[in-house]
């Protein structure tokens, strides 16, 4: 399968506590997102990366939040001192710039529980 | 500030009919659209896409349609299938795709034997 995968699929874990995600995109993709979802909403940009330059971060990723894909191909996402709030889906997408599309393509997700 | 919106949280259709689902949006700079369907528990999926420079583009069952005056999308299904059965994303992008995705909140779609 060379889909985008995603690792863990699920996360349980207490408020306080630091959390990481792992995505590993097509392998072929340059760019890079992270978008997070929450129950009756559409997902919610976070940020994204071109190879390996992390190139706009939305104001919703708060200075809690980290990410970094250090050699162009994964990348991790990182939320310290997890709240309640944070609870939510966790989703990465791929693409590759220089398709004549845009198409980002999706991961299964992560799917976070802050208790 | 909801720039790309789907006023319709549910739909109900009968199999083999036409579904047609609608999305709007506010910001004139979008001129990539796209959409996706999701089922529980997974990754939404790419279905079909549209640039601004178009204003149809069919694929198989699938068709969207662009109003750019209207600043207004629809994607129809025919003929709906059970398996349609899903959440639909209308997402848009500025560049060609080549920037972020602002997604609608969805539509559920529920096809009817």
């Amino acid at each position: 399968d060379t889909g985008v995968s995603q690792d863990p699929r699920h996360k349980i874990t207490k408020r306080g506590q630091n959390v990481t995600f792992r995505c590993d995109p097509i392998s072929e993709h340059n760019r890079l997102y992270w978008y997070r979802q929450t129950l009756g909403q559409g997902p919610e940009f976070l940020t994204y990366f071109q190879n390996e330059a992390q190139l706009e971060k939305s104001r919703l990723l708060s200075d809690r939040f980290s990410a970094e894909r250090p050699k162009g191909s994964f990348s991790t996402l990182e939320i310290q001192r997890t709240e309640q709030g944070d609870s939510a889906m966790y989703l990465c997408a791929s693409s590759f710039l220089g398709y004549s599309g845009g198409e980002q393509f999706f991961g299964p997700g992560t799917r976070l529980t802050v208790l | 500030d909801q720039q790309v919106k789907q006023n319709s949280p549910s739909l109900s259709v009968q199999e083999g009919r036409i579904s047609i689902l609608n999305c709007d949006y506010t910001n004139s700079m979008f001129d990539y659209f796209l959409w996706y369907k999701k089922y529980p528990a997974e990754g939404p999926t790419f279905l079909i896409s549209i640039s601004s420079i178009k204003d149809k583009n069919e694929d198989g069952r699938f068709t969207v349609f662009l109003n750019k005056s209207a600043k207004h999308l629809s994607l129809h299904i025919v003929p709906s299938q059970p398996g349609d059965s899903a959440v639909y994303f209308c997402a848009a992008s500025e560049e060609g795709g080549a920037q972020k995705l602002v997604f609608g909140q969805g539509t559920r779609l529920t096809i009817n034997p």
